[in-house]
């Protein structure tokens, strides 16, 4: 089945670093998703990406769906401490279907 | 706009036990998902209801698990007998339609912990 994984894991920041999650698929996309969830809370949704190559940018953040429909990336500018929590990557498979499959997440974490 | 209500937001039990939880969706939200989430990883589907049929169940334990949402609005997923390695956040989700990428406005959860 299809298989999301994201690198790192972890990422412990000072708080003005930037920040970047790399989110790789085992197959072709249809379209992928970025939630955000805070400890002790629950997944909330950022975006989503259906291009090829599209890049798209919150305030801070930077989306981009690769050239192959099959990773992901987001990058975070200047982090703050209202950015801590753990942020995943959601695909839908391009072979049909509606199924999201939730990435490994990665947790960031900033100090002041 | 309300939100995605779950119900209870904790629940121990004793391994061999039975557990319920409910969902009410967003309203007008015609499909709803029952994600577990064990610590440390990414949301799982379980089970995926568009209206009240059931579109995706590849993913559920069907010897112990069952889930329904009877009239196409709020749902409930049963777990019987529970077993330890069901310690989970049970998620419930919704969103406005099925096909395409719509977003998924998730609920706060139920911590289920199986002693």
């Amino acid at each position: 089945g299809q298989q999301v994984m994201q690198i790192p894991q972890y990422q412990h920041v000072q708080e003005g670093e930037d920040f970047t999650t790399y989110c790789n698929s085992s197959t072709t996309l249809s379209n992928i998703q970025w939630y955000k969830q805070r400890p002790g809370g629950h997944p909330v949704f950022l975006i989503q990406l259906v291009k090829s190559g599209e890049v798209k940018k919150q305030k801070r953040l930077t989306f981009q769906f690769g050239e192959a429909k099959k990773n992901s990336s987001l990058h975070i500018t200047a982090t703050q401490t209202t950015d801590v929590g753990t942020y995943f990557c959601a695909g839908r498979g391009a072979g049909g279907g509606n199924k999201l499959t939730f990435g490994t997440g990665t947790q960031l974490k900033v100090e002041l | 706009e309300a939100g995605v209500a779950q119900s209870p937001r904790y629940k121990i039990i004793e391994k061999r036990q039975s557990v319920a939880f409910w969902c009410n969706p967003i309203s007008g939200h015609a499909t709803l998902y029952w994600y577990q989430q064990i610590l440390g990883q990414g949301p799982k589907l379980l089970i995926q209801f568009q209206n009240n049929g059931v579109v995706d169940d590849s993913q559920l334990p069907k010897d112990r698990f069952s889930a329904e949402r009877l009239k196409g609005v709020d749902s409930t997923l049963k777990i019987q007998p529970a077993k330890l390695e069901d310690s989970a956040v049970y998620l419930c989700a919704s969103s406005l339609g099925y096909s395409g990428g719509f977003e998924q406005f998730f609920g706060p959860g139920t911590r289920l912990t199986v002693l």
